[in-house]
Parts: structure tokens; C-alpha cells; sequence
């Protein structure tokens, strides 16, 4: 199966409200990770990534931090805007240096 | 035009026809990539191709054959496909395809529908 698992959604959240968006994922070592966003009608942006352990990614008001010992790069952001409404891929670096995505999470921010 | 573009945004089509998505960067990247995005699955990749040579191929059917002139085009050539083909082809490049840090950047995709 996929070695990159999101939490499912849509994730609904009001104006200004906190967001966690979970990804887990398995692999040997210690790969790259990244978010990407993806919004309505547009290819996929890279949002942050972070190369290696304990290193915290953050970009746009979104952070995510690498943790080893969970292998977990979960996306937070302290207040979300309705322009943020889109849906958000985690992804990791396989060992051919190709990414291996999640299936994507949808967020709608409703004013 | 900056970035990379795809062409057409929306294609339908009959099972028994043959169409080209075509890919195009201006970032000067070595690497260029075509992924299917279907609801509700994760991206599958499907070629890369590095320096104008295809270095992977994800076991992609014989009815989806991709064709890279040079670095900075990227064609996907379809025929007899199937309505379960019906999805958002996107397309992607990269500095190298071989890196640690391998930043992709993505065109808007073509959204294609087989009848």
C-alpha cells in the first residue's frame, strides 16, 4: 500500500480557526517530506518541506515538523483565511528520489 | 509564459480516438514528469524522463505512450482508451530527477474525459 497516509476529509473549519492536517508515513531512513497544496482549477505548489529529522518546514503561516520517532509531518497553521481553502498532499522522498504522495486533503474554510 | 503549462485544460473523448496532451516548462529543468490524479486516490506517477531520456515507466497500459523531443517539452500521447482512464493528467518538472531535495513544480493539469 501507499507509504504516505493522510487524514481523510474535507476538513471544515470557520475564519481563524486552528488547523492540523495528520500524515504519517513509512519508509527506511530518513527521507525528504513536503507538503504540497493543490487549489481549485491549479496544478500542485510546494507549500514547505523538510530534509531531514527534527527539522521544522514552514511557509504562508503553515508549519509542519519532521518527527523520526513518529514518522509523523503533521501541517499546522494557527489561523486559517478562506483563501487557504484547498486540497493539501504530504509526500515523501523515495530512495530513487521520486515522491511518493498522499491522497490528498480537502479544507474548506467557510467565512 | 512562465512555469510549466499544459494544453488543453479539458479534452473529451470517444474510446476509438487518438489525442496528444502536450507539457511545456520555462524553468530550464532537466527533468519532466506526467502523473494521473484520480478522485479520491493518491497521484500515480507515471513516466519520468531526465535529460530527454525515459528513466521510468510505472507500468502504465501501451495506450498511453509519452514522447519527450526535448527538455522543455513533454507529450502524452492517448488512444483506445477507456472510460476508467477519465481523470486530471498533470505534468511536472524538475531541476534533476536524481536529487534529495527534488522540488516539482506543476502545470494545471488537463482534465480528460473518455466516453
Amino acid at each position: 500500500g501507499n507509504s504516505v497516509t493522510q487524514m481523510e476529509g474535507p476538513v471544515t473549519l470557520s475564519e481563524e480557526a486552528f488547523l492540523t492536517i495528520n500524515c504519517t508515513y513509512t519508509a527506511t531512513g530518513y527521507p525528504s517530506l513536503f507538503w504540497y497544496v493543490q487549489y481549485p482549477g491549479e496544478g500542485l505548489q510546494l507549500l514547505l518541506k523538510a530534509t531531514k529529522a527534527d527539522d521544522k518546514g514552514s511557509n504562508k503561516g503553515f508549519e509542519a515538523t519532521y518527527r523520526k520517532e513518529t514518522t509523523s509531518f503533521h501541517l499546522e497553521k494557527g489561523s486559517v483565511q478562506v483563501s487557504d481553502s484547498a486540497v493539501y498532499f504530504c509526500a515523501r522522498m523515495d530512495s530513487s528520489y521520486k515522491l511518493i504522495f498522499g491522497s490528498g486533503t480537502r479544507l474548506l474554510v467557510r467565512p | 509564459e512562465t512555469g510549466v503549462t499544459q494544453t488543453p485544460r479539458h479534452l473529451v473523448m470517444g474510446m476509438t480516438n487518438k489525442k496528444s496532451l502536450k507539457c511545456e516548462q520555462h524553468l530550464g529543468h532537466n527533468a519532466m514528469y506526467w502523473y494521473k490524479q484520480s478522485a479520491k486516490k493518491p497521484l500515480e506517477l507515471m513516466f519520468v524522463y531526465s535529460l530527454e531520456e525515459r528513466v521510468e515507466n510505472n507500468s502504465v497500459p501501451s495506450r498511453f505512450s509519452p514522447e519527450c523531443p526535448n527538455s522543455s517539452h513533454l507529450f502524452l500521447h492517448l488512444h483506445t482508451l477507456q472510460p476508467e482512464d477519465s481523470a486530471l493528467y498533470l505534468c511536472a518538472s524538475s531541476q534533476d530527477s536524481l536529487a534529495p531535495y527534488n522540488e516539482q513544480f506543476f502545470g494545471p493539469g488537463t482534465r480528460l474525459t473518455v466516453l
